[in-house]
């Protein structure tokens, strides 16, 4: 599985646009990149997940280059319920048949929105 | 829709007993479902796959005989924690695998917080 590298941590105030970019190197042809965010004592919720280009739900926008090296978390006008950590995870999305890869967490990025 | 429910959310139990946490995804079948450990303040780490209908596969460094993990079922996978000590006291949490048109996504319970005293 890719290894990713996002920040360790990051700042923003309520009302911003806050982008959170991952580094993934050696991601393979057949990866996907998900985004993952997590609460204190929850599991982690399910953000956005994307191959290529862009991405948007209602939550996030997924921002991927071409050379898919790297991909950035777009969450818009943040609030203070987004402080969270954020985890960004390559993998292999297209089921082979042959099993499957249980991901391999970072240290994912610790969001703080103040007020 | 992809819910992934964990029972129980929160158990104590004494050193020696051993425990048991159910996780169940809701409203998919998931022949894999995964297994994590996370100890406070730091990441989650992979424990076991879990395969319904076969062995689980343990990760390095894992007891396969103290973390006894079933999946009798395309909803449910059980993880047994034999013999509890104070060490195997986090946060467990489990995923299942979705298989959606074209991409796998994981979906993650709530988590157990397991004190072993």
């Amino acid at each position: 599985l890719a290894k990713t590298t996002q920040p360790i941590s990051m700042d923003s105030y309520e009302g911003q646009e806050v982008n959170i970019t991952c580094s993934h190197n050696n991601i393979a042809t057949n990866d996907y990149i998900t985004w993952y965010q997590q609460f204190p004592s929850q599991g982690p919720r399910f953000i956005i997940q994307g191959y290529k280009t862009k991405v948007t739900n209602e939550v996030a926008s997924l921002f991927i280059p071409a050379d898919r090296k790297s991909s950035t978390l777009s969450l818009p006008r943040v609030s203070l319920s987004d402080t969270a950590v954020y985890y960004c995870l390559v993998g292999d999305g297209a089921y082979s048949g042959g099993g499957a890869d249980g991901l391999t967490f970072g240290k994912g990025t610790h969001l703080i929105i103040q007020p | 829709g992809a819910v992934v429910s964990q029972h129980p959310s929160r158990v104590i139990c004494k050193s020696g007993t051993s425990v048991k946490i159910e996780c169940r995804s809701l409203d998919f079948q998931a022949t894999t479902m995964f297994w994590y450990r996370q100890f406070p303040k730091q990441s989650l780490m992979l424990m076991a796959t879990s395969n319904e209908g076969s062995k689980a596969t343990y990760e390095q460094g894992v007891e396969k005989d103290k973390f006894l993990i079933n999946h009798a079922s395309l909803t449910l996978s059980t993880l047994t924690v034999t013999s509890a000590h104070p060490e195997d006291s986090s946060f467990y949490i489990c995923s299942a695998r979705d298989r959606g048109q074209g991409a796998d996504t994981q979906y993650f319970g709530p988590g157990t917080r397991l004190t072993v005293l």
